[in-house]
């Protein structure tokens, strides 16, 4: 059982350039999320979804944008990258019961370095 | 908006010892839920202990209990029997009840070191 997966672990990217990240989850969750980890400051949410065909924005969506065609997957685009956008890039799942809040599963996280 | 406070950046603690982790939030909400989220050396974030407002009774798992005082929105973690598997970031998060999207406030993070 794979859980969440994310595609790519280790990405550098130059100023102005475009990519993707992939969230794929196999637990038939409803709601996915991305977040962003900083030094210092936690991890912030910058897209959510509840469910497929369905996106929102979090605190910090600025530069980013997302989609969810298919319920498993969950793409995060950068379209023109900044080296502010330097960061660990977190996704993760959840199912809409009441007795499974909060109790999200994360992927292992893409490290991003903007030059 | 709410916000999450975590005063200690870093702790350390010696393996088989207690440690107490601090947690402060600030809302208006009267419904919601706390919790505990540790990132190990691997990045993967592990649901730790979760809370709910509305219950006075601390919650508990296994070596990992929490001191939940509501007025003071306080929210402490005492992990006992310290193992060096516990060594990690530890994150307080907070959810409102019934939130659409059930999205977390977390907090900086306080990373724990268990000394052998």
């Amino acid at each position: 059982n794979a859980g969440v997966t994310q595609t790519p672990k280790f990405r550098v990217l130059k100023t102005g350039q475009s990519m993707t990240l992939l969230c794929a989850q196999d637990m038939n969750h409803e709601y996915m999320y991305w977040y962003r980890q900083d030094p210092g400051m936690g991890l912030r949410l910058i897209h959510y979804s509840v469910g497929e065909g369905t996106t929102a924005k979090g605190e910090v969506p600025d530069g980013y944008n997302v989609s969810r065609l298919k319920k498993q997957n969950f793409l995060l685009g950068l379209e023109s990258a900044a080296p502010s956008q330097t960061s660990v890039y977190f996704c993760a799942s959840s199912d809409a019961y009441l007795p499974s809040v909060g109790k999200a599963f994360f992927g292992q996280g893409t490290r991003l370095t903007v030059v | 908006a709410q916000t999450v406070t975590q005063s200690q950046p870093e702790m350390s603690v010696q393996e088989a010892e207690t440690v107490t982790l601090s947690c402060t939030y600030d809302t208006s909400e009267n419904n919601y839920y706390l919790f505990w989220y540790k990132q190990p050396p691997s990045r993967q974030m592990i649901l730790v202990i979760r809370q709910e407002a509305y219950k006075q009774q601390n919650a508990t798992e296994n070596r990992f209990s929490v001191n939940f005082q509501k007025a003071a929105k306080s929210f402490s973690l005492k992990i006992s029997d310290s193992q060096l598997g516990d060594t990690a970031m530890y994150f307080c998060a907070f959810m409102k009840h019934f939130d659409y999207g059930q999205n977390f406030v977390f907090g900086p993070g306080t990373r724990l070191s268990v000394l052998p």
